[in-house]
């Protein structure tokens, strides 16, 4: 079945540090890829996303490329604030059976010091 | 333009009694998800309803839960009896069409705890 492969967390780094987490996904179909943020104490919100190979998401300096060949969908800033901890979740969502579901990675947690 | 509303945001009972959760989507989203959410875990679709058509139940345990969108707007979740197994962050979610490109806006969720 189709699933999602997070970096482990948490994630521990010093303000204006570059952030890099991991994602790598398995699916039958040719998936969109999405990556939400939990802030705490609110609910799930979409941080970027892309549609096809290639494609590159970018959003609040955050960015991440569709990269089919290696089934990745890595999240990059290059440089954190205090105000970007929080959690982070990698998502797909094909066609077919399964239309418009999201299959979610574990999350990683991300605590900047200042 | 107002986001997901979901009631109440915490919940506590006992185990074997009955609870139900509250969502109102965004206006004009055809499209609802309920997902359930454990600790240290990513949400996972329980259910989705494209106007008041549930399409996809397939992970809804049947036995204890049951959902529902009369008007094809405003839905609920109902659980009956809760298990402790059950304690967890019940999320719901709205988006305008139903296509895997489409982006899902969440609500706060429900926090359920089940003693």
């Amino acid at each position: 079945g189709d699933s999602v492969t997070q970096m482990e967390g948490p994630v521990t780094l010093s303000e204006e540090a570059f952030l890099t987490i991991n994602c790598t996904y398995t699916a039958t179909g040719y998936p969109s890829l999405f990556w939400y943020v939990q802030y705490p104490g609110e609910g799930l919100q979409l941080l970027l996303k892309a549609t096809k190979a290639d494609d590159k998401g970018s959003n609040k300096g955050f960015e991440a490329t569709y990269r089919k060949e290696t089934t990745s969908f890595h999240l990059e800033k290059g440089s954190v604030q205090v105000s970007d901890s929080a959690v982070y979740f990698c998502a797909l969502a094909i066609g077919g059976t399964s239309y418009g579901k999201l299959t979610f990675g574990q999350g990683t947690i991300l605590t900047v010091h200042p | 333009e107002a986001g997901v509303v979901q009631s109440p945001r915490y919940k506590i009972i006992e185990k074997k009694q009955p609870v139900a959760f509250w969502c109102n989507p965004i206006s004009g989203h055809n499209t609802l998800y309920w997902y359930l959410q454990n600790l240290g875990q990513g949400p996972e679709l329980l259910i989705r309803y494209e106007n008041e058509e549930a399409v996809d139940d397939s992970q809804l345990p049947k036995d204890r839960f049951s959902a529902e969108r009369l008007k094809g707007v405003d839905s609920t979740l109902k659980i009956q009896p809760a298990e402790l197994g059950d304690s967890a962050v019940y999320l719901c979610a709205s988006s305008k069409g139903g296509s895997g490109t489409d982006t899902q806006y969440f609500g706060p969720g429900t926090r359920l705890t089940v003693l």
